[in-house]
């Protein structure tokens, strides 16, 4: 049973626009939530995080919006720029010392 | 500062035989995970480590999976004997305490034949 789900596999962007990446979770329990992007060949770096307590988070051109009454949370990444084409991992726990959970990802691709 | 880091980087096999893989984390980190990532899917975890001790094995395959982190520093990961389900990337990620950001290393692709 898949506690976090990452429903686009994909996402194509033009550069400049806002990129929108879902997220959806299952366990009630969770309220710390984290995004990770990868390139190939190399692990997966930390980007941004929110816990429940708030609603939003903000760093630089990344945001990160929590629906804790949908169980859903969004990044948006404004403007998107080619550098930006990786994939995402949403990741979820219970408790700041709680185990970290991934959705399978969401391979973004920004074109010039 | 330097990353994290695992070798090797790739390791082929046939099913069957033992592979080990190691991991020396970001210096001062108290907390080390090794995750396995099947292609198409999500890390993983299977074994958390706070300094020497296992803090969390409950997805480690114990039967085949053994992890070591002795001195509390480095790290290694052995599978023996290895199946064909095993083929995936190893990736290994510390944090300074169990509350904090997880840093990954670059990952070992494991491809048993």
């Amino acid at each position: 049973d898949q506690q976090v789900k990452q429903n686009s596999p994909s996402l194509s962007v033009q550069e400049g626009r806002i990129s929108i990446l879902n997220c959806d979770y299952t366990n009630s329990m969770f309220d710390y939530f984290l995004w990770y992007k990868k390139y190939p060949a190399e692990g997966p770096t930390f980007l941004i995080s929110i816990s429940s307590i708030k609603d939003k988070n903000e760093d630089g051109r990344f945001t990160v919006f929590l629906n804790k009454s949908a169980k859903h949370l969004s990044l948006h990444i404004v403007p998107s720029q080619p550098g930006d084409s990786a994939v995402y991992f949403c990741a979820a726990s219970a408790g700041s010392q709680g185990n970290l959970i991934f959705g399978k990802g969401t391979k973004l691709s920004v074109k010039p | 500062e330097a990353g994290v880091a695992q070798s090797p980087r790739y390791k082929i096999i046939e099913k069957r035989q033992s592979v080990a893989f190691w991991c020396n984390p970001i210096s001062g980190h108290a907390t080390l995970y090794w995750y396995q990532q099947i292609l198409g899917q999500g890390p993983k975890l299977l074994i958390q480590f706070q300094n020497n001790g296992v803090v969390d094995d409950s997805q480690l395959p114990k039967d085949r999976f053994s992890a070591e982190r002795l001195k509390g520093v480095d790290s290694t990961l052995k599978i023996q004997p290895a199946k064909l389900e095993d083929s995936a990337v190893y990736l290994c990620a510390s944090s300074l305490n169990r509350q904090e950001t997880q840093y990954f290393g670059p990952g070992t692709r494991l491809l048993v034949l």
